[in-house]
């Protein structure tokens, strides 16, 4: 069974800083990786997606990796604004996709004018 | 171009009832899935649906429940309702299922439901 952890679980940061983000699968035959926001309250908001067979995805100042074989994915944040202050999840399309996307419980970030 | 719309936002139930939610897709969109987000599980799947046919099902009792329409508008019912059931329920739409595997989803605002 697939099963997705994000580090930290929570990050403070000063305005501008660049931040990464972390996300680990235990099962490596994934089709896709999406990362998401989500305001308090809110949806999600879909901010990358990485095919299996891609190794990285930019927007913007988001940058997200992914090392399948090693199930890993890395999001990195330029520039830090308070804007980003969000909750960011990561979320695995496993093969097969029996259990619909994987969630990982997110990691909730504060940039601090 | 409209994103995935869902209804009602907010809905306060008593224990015991049953409720019915809502979720229209991105125009061309064929597959709805659904997810439950609660503070202690985070965000778990519910169910799939595609060209109105159940996909895919979560680890969920039998009171939780879904269809979709042949316009691809899908509906989530959960009966005897409990307390436990309180949660933000988010939908999803892609353009293909599972099968395809290769495409995104775009989700929408969810519906906060709180059982009382």
């Amino acid at each position: 069974k697939q099963e997705v952890t994000q580090i930290p679980a929570a990050l403070s940061v000063p305005e501008g800083e660049n931040l990464v983000l972390n996300c680990s699968f235990t099962d490596s035959a994934i089709y896709n990786l999406q990362w998401f926001r989500q305001d308090p309250g809110k949806g999600l908001t879909s901010l990358l997606l990485i095919q299996s067979s891609q190794r990285e995805q930019t927007s913007g100042r988001l940058n997200a990796s992914l090392d399948k074989s090693s199930g890993r994915s890395t999001l990195y944040i330029a520039a830090s604004q308070p804007g980003d202050s969000a909750t960011y999840l990561c979320a695995v399309r496993t093969g097969g996709g029996a259990d619909g996307l994987t969630f990982g419980k997110g990691t909730h970030l504060i940039i601090q004018p | 171009k409209a994103g995935v719309t869902q209804t009602p936002r907010y809905l306060i139930k008593t224990r015991g009832q049953q409720v019915t939610l809502s979720c229209s897709p991105i125009s061309g969109h064929r597959s709805v899935s659904w997810y439950q987000q609660t503070p202690g599980q985070g965000l778990q799947f519910l169910f799939e649906y595609f060209s109105e046919t159940q996909r895919n099902k979560g680890n969920f009792p039998g009171r939780f429940s879904g269809r979709q329409f042949s316009n691809s508008r899908s509906e989530m019912n959960v009966s005897t309702l409990e307390l436990g059931d309180s949660a933000l329920y988010l939908c999803a739409s892609s353009l293909v299922g599972t099968a395809a595997g290769n495409y995104g989803y775009t989700f929408g605002s969810g519906t906060r439901l709180t059982v009382v």
